[in-house]
């Protein structure tokens, strides 16, 4: 079965802190698909990445980096000199190959304070 | 270019009664997907339209829940009659349909659905 799981259920930092957000999954498929979406207050989900399990290398966008690590099933999530913008809750979510689908780790609730 | 739309963006019921909840993808997009969210636990699929076609609806927790996309364009879900386990944020999504892969998708701001 294919599962996501986000240990993390809230991390609180203090601005300037570097923080990571950590996303395991499970799944049996050689093709897949994973994503981090971010959802702040506002309540809509804001699309971040796409990686395929294809391609293993390290990505960053500004002070966000990814790292994917197939030997760990791992897709985590860091934020350099976090601020308070970036309070949201960030899922981690799979694609089933098959069905494009998405699956969703729980969340991780990050709060950023001043 | 506008993005998924949904509305309403707040519904409040009571048990027994009927709410309809509509979702307009990205002008283009042929996907459209439904999620839930209920307090505290991750988004679930519910169901998968390709153009006005039931692709997938494997999520659909019973039959008191029903999703349409005539025309292919917006879609609607209705749920008759609601429990208060239906309480959550219902989510849609849309993506393009590129060359077999996955391509992003796109999600809604939900509406957040309260059965009293």
């Amino acid at each position: 079965a294919q599962k996501v799981t986000q240990a993390q259920t809230e991390i609180s930092v203090v601005e300037k802190e570097d923080v990571t957000l950590d996303c395991v999954y499970e799944t049996r498929d050689t093709t897949y698909y994973l994503f981090w979406y971010k959802q702040p207050p506002s309540g809509e989900l804001v699309f971040l990445i796409r990686r395929n399990s294809f391609d293993e290398q390290n990505e960053i966008s500004g002070r966000y980096s990814w790292n994917f690590q197939k030997s760990t099933s791992s897709f985590n999530f860091t934020i350099t000199a976090s601020q308070v913008v970036d309070s949201a809750v960030y899922f981690c979510a799979l694609n089933d190959y098959n069905t494009d689908k998405l699956i969703f780790g729980t969340g991780t609730r990050l709060q950023v304070f001043p | 270019e506008a993005g998924v739309t949904q509305f309403p963006s707040h519904s409040v019921i009571e048990k027994g009664q009927t709410v309809t909840l509509r979702c307009d993808p990205i002008s283009g997009h042929d996907n459209l997907y439904w999620y839930r969210r209920v307090m505290g636990k991750e988004i679930k699929f519910l169901l998968h339209f390709v153009k006005e076609s039931k692709q997938d609806e494997s999520g659909m927790p019973n039959n008191r829940f029903l999703a349409e996309r005539t025309g292919g364009t917006y879609s609607t879900l209705k749920v008759q009659p609601a429990e208060l386990e239906d309480s959550g944020v219902y989510f849609c999504a849309s993506s393009r349909i590129e060359g077999g892969a996955a391509d992003t998708q796109y999600f809604g701001p939900g509406t957040r659905l309260t059965v009293l």
